[in-house]
C-alpha cells in the first residue's frame, strides 16, 4: 500500500516567490496534518483537517501561509510570499482516527528560501 | 498546560550498550495518548508505539521496551543491545482532546541517539 506522498521533495526558491507543497494522504485516513520541522523550533503542527475540513489552524504562522484540502486525497500548503525564515522541512501526515491514532508521515518537503 | 519534555538532547553509546530515552509529559486530562516515533537519517518519521492513559502495562518488542508510569508522568523508552541502525532522532508525543473538542498533538523536542560501532 502506498504511504503518504509529498511533492516536491526539495524546493529552492527566492524570497517573495510563491511555494506550493502537495500531499496525498493514505486512502481511508480521515485526518491530515501539516507539520514544519526546523532545528530551532522542532516539530510544529501547522494545521490539521478532519474529513477535508480544517479543524485547528492555530499553528499557521501568519497570513502568508494557507492550506486547503479540496478532496479526501489531496491537500496543499501554500506560502505566498515566501521568506528565508520559512526554510524548513514540511511534513504531511495522515491518521485513521483522532487523538488515538498514530500518524503516518510522508518523506517531507525540504524548502529553502534564498 | 500540556507539554512533553525530552531532556536528553543527544546521547551517544557504543554498540551493544543499553540506552534509555526519557520522556516526561504534563497534562491534567485523564484521557490521553502517548507515542514514540523514530526519525532515521532518511528523514521520515516512523511510528513505534502508542499507549493510552488507562493502560500502564509495560511493553516489550524485540530489543525495544517502554515503561509508562503515571505516578511520575513518564513514558521512557529503552533499547537493549543497541545497534548502529538505531541511530536516529526519537520523538515522544502526547495527544489529547482540548476543551473546544479539537485534538491536541504535542511533540517533544526529540533525542538524537548515536550508536557507535
Amino acid at each position: 500500500d502506498a504511504g503518504v506522498i509529498q511533492s516536491p521533495r526539495h524546493e529552492v526558491t527566492e524570497m517573495g516567490q510563491e511555494v506550493t507543497l502537495r500531499c496525498k494522504p493514505i486512502s481511508g485516513h480521515d485526518y491530515l496534518f501539516w507539520y514544519r520541522q526546523t532545528m530551532m523550533r522542532g516539530l510544529e503542527l501547522l494545521i490539521y483537517f478532519n474529513n477535508n475540513v480544517p479543524i485547528d489552524d492555530s499553528g499557521m504562522p501568519e497570513d502568508r501561509f494557507s492550506a486547503k484540502m479540496p478532496n479526501a486525497s489531496f491537500s496543499t500548503l501554500k506560502i505566498q510570499p515566501s521568506e528565508p525564515r520559512d526554510s524548513a522541512v514540511y511534513f504531511c501526515a495522515s491518521s485513521l482516527v483522532g487523538a488515538a491514532g498514530e500518524l503516518f508521515f510522508g518523506e517531507g518537503s525540504r524548502l529553502t528560501v534564498l | 498546560a500540556q507539554k512533553v519534555t525530552q531532556a536528553q538532547t543527544e546521547i551517544s553509546v557504543v554498540e551493544k550498550e543499553d540506552v534509555t530515552l526519557d520522556c516526561v509529559y504534563e497534562t491534567r486530562d485523564t484521557t490521553y495518548y502517548l507515542f514514540w516515533y523514530k526519525q532515521p537519517p532518511s528523514g521520515e518519521l516512523v511510528f513505534l508505539i502508542r499507549r493510552n492513559s488507562f493502560d500502564e502495562q509495560n511493553e516489550i518488542s524485540g530489543r525495544y521496551s517502554w515503561n509508562f508510569q503515571k505516578s511520575t508522568s513518564s513514558f521512557n523508552f529503552t533499547i537493549t543491545a543497541s545497534q548502529v541502525v538505531d541511530s536516529a532522532v526519537y520523538f515522544c508525543a502526547l495527544t489529547l482532546t482540548s476543551t473546544s473538542g479539537t485534538y491536541k498533538y504535542i511533540f517533544g523536542t526529540g533525542t538524537r541517539l548515536k550508536v557507535l560501532a
